[in-house]
């Protein structure tokens, strides 16, 4: 399997613009994570998702932050618009249900940089 | 907001050497996790050790749980300069998210 995929994997925009980020899943995963990582903040779950229903989106910052998920290979999350401060790498993540199956399998990020 | 907070912040050793991390908790857990993060990567999963269980390995790695401490260690014995990296504890409770650490950089010295 490719395992999780994440594009694009460096973004510069600049301050207003609408940025899109973009995953796929590895194949049979039914539960999809969003996260953002910051030095100032560490690791944080932004929302999460069950057979394409988003779940908790307790940790999403504010309403300039969107996650969809279509369908069970595909999810983005939207920042618009976007600001300096959104600067960080975003990760998704994905598991599936069952016993042992906790494990968060983590695509290699999306490096934002607002300007 | 983190739930597990890692003990050191950064760790420097030299290859061959032991390293271990601490990692303390606040609310009860179904499991607890440790993840490795290369610079520039995403996180790759370790090991995972259950409420129930005391003590875990996995090749060089050693983990332990106290829930009665809420705290755990990694242990990782006769280190290689690949093994340089972040390394960070996640938490699962009764929901699926988890919620990570903020990791403990480890250097270790060829």
């Amino acid at each position: 399997d490719a395992g999780v995929i994440q594009s694009p994997r460096h973004e510069v925009t600049e301050m207003g613009q609408e940025v899109t980020l973009r995953c796929k899943p590895i194949s049979g995963h039914d539960y999809l994570f969003w996260y953002r990582q910051t030095m100032m903040r560490g690791l944080e779950l932004l929302i999460y998702f069950n057979n394409n229903v988003p779940i908790d989106d307790s940790g999403m910052p504010e309403d300039r932050f969107s996650a969809k998920m279509p369908n069970a290979s595909f999810s983005t999350l939207k920042i618009q618009p976007s600001e300096p401060r959104d600067s960080a790498v975003y990760f998704c993540a994905s598991s599936r249900l069952g016993g042992g199956a906790e494990t968060q399998y983590f695509g290699p990020g999306t490096r934002l940089l607002v300007l | 907001s983190q739930q597990g907070e890692e003990d050191p912040q950064a760790l420097s050793i030299q290859e061959g050497e032991n390293a271990t991390m601490n990692c303390s908790y606040k609310t009860s857990i179904n499991n607890l996790q440790w993840y490795r993060q290369n610079s520039g990567r995403g996180l790759v999963h370790l090991i995972l050790i259950r409420s129930n269980e005391r003590e875990k390995h996995s090749g060089r790695l050693r983990v332990t749980l106290d829930t009665s401490k809420k705290s755990s260690s990694l242990l990782i014995t006769a280190s290689r300069a690949a093994d340089t990296a972040s390394y960070f504890c996640a938490t699962s409770g009764s929901a699926r998210q988890l919620t990570f650490g903020s990791g403990t950089q480890l250097t270790v010295l060829p």
